[in-house]
């Protein structure tokens, strides 16, 4: 079985901080990697995928990957107030297309005004 | 922007009935997922499903459980015989031959 996990949170940073959210994965052998947003009674939104080692950058949105160590990060500049949520970590089970997805607990976010 | 759409959004039943939540996966995908949340849980697989049949299913999802793609459009999770545990947020995902699942936005069953 495998485990994802997100051990930090709740977080709690000002507006306009950086929030950094990290997350942990079991399988060494697991490549692509996904976060997604969750607002409190919503479902899942995809905001980043990533599938190499190093840093993609979307917007305010930064996802690292470091395959070595088995960790993947997300890191939000300028944080506002509508970041807040829960922020979910999940990796497919296995490389075909057909894979579920295993989903860490999550960490909640606030970002205080 | 296409997306996932599930119906209802709530539906409310009694212990022993029969549920049936409904989705329509975005139009061009072809693998089909559902999940479960139970309040404050994590978000749990149940099963997957491609080319009309399941391809993988969780421990959960036992014999009172069963999906099906009635046509063209409709991806639905059947639950025969609700029980107390069963309440729970159910989220249908659909991908294309991609990595990333786009989710739809739930359906909250709560079985009294």
């Amino acid at each position: 079985q495998k485990e994802v996990e997100q051990n930090s949170g709740p977080l709690s940073v000002p507006e306009g901080a950086i929030a950094s959210l990290n997350c942990t994965y079991s399988d060494r052998g697991s490549q692509s990697f996904f976060w997604y947003r969750q607002y409190s009674g919503k479902s899942p939104e995809l905001i980043m995928s990533i599938y190499s080692n190093g840093d993609k950058e979307d917007g305010r949105f930064t996802a690292q990957l470091n395959k070595a160590s088995q960790y993947v990060s997300l890191l939000i500049r300028d944080s506002q107030p509508s970041d807040s949520a829960t922020y979910l970590c999940a990796v497919p089970d296995y490389t075909g297309a057909n894979s579920k997805l295993t989903f860490g607990k999550g960490i909640t976010l606030s970002v205080r005004p | 922007e296409p997306e996932v759409t599930q119906t209802p959004s709530h539906q409310v039943t009694q212990m022993g009935q029969e549920v049936i939540l409904r989705c329509v996966p975005i139009s061009n995908h072809l693998y089909f997922y559902w999940y479960r949340q139970i309040l404050g849980q994590k978000v749990e697989f149940l099963v997957s499903f491609y080319n009309n049949e399941i391809s993988e299913k969780s421990e959960i999802f036992d014999d009172q459980f069963s999906v099906e793609r009635p046509d063209g459009s409709n991806f639905t999770l059947k639950i025969r015989s609700t029980k107390l545990e069963d309440s729970a947020m159910y989220f249908c995902a659909s991908k294309d031959s991609y990595y990333e699942q786009y989710f739809g936005p739930g359906t909250r069953l709560t079985v009294t």
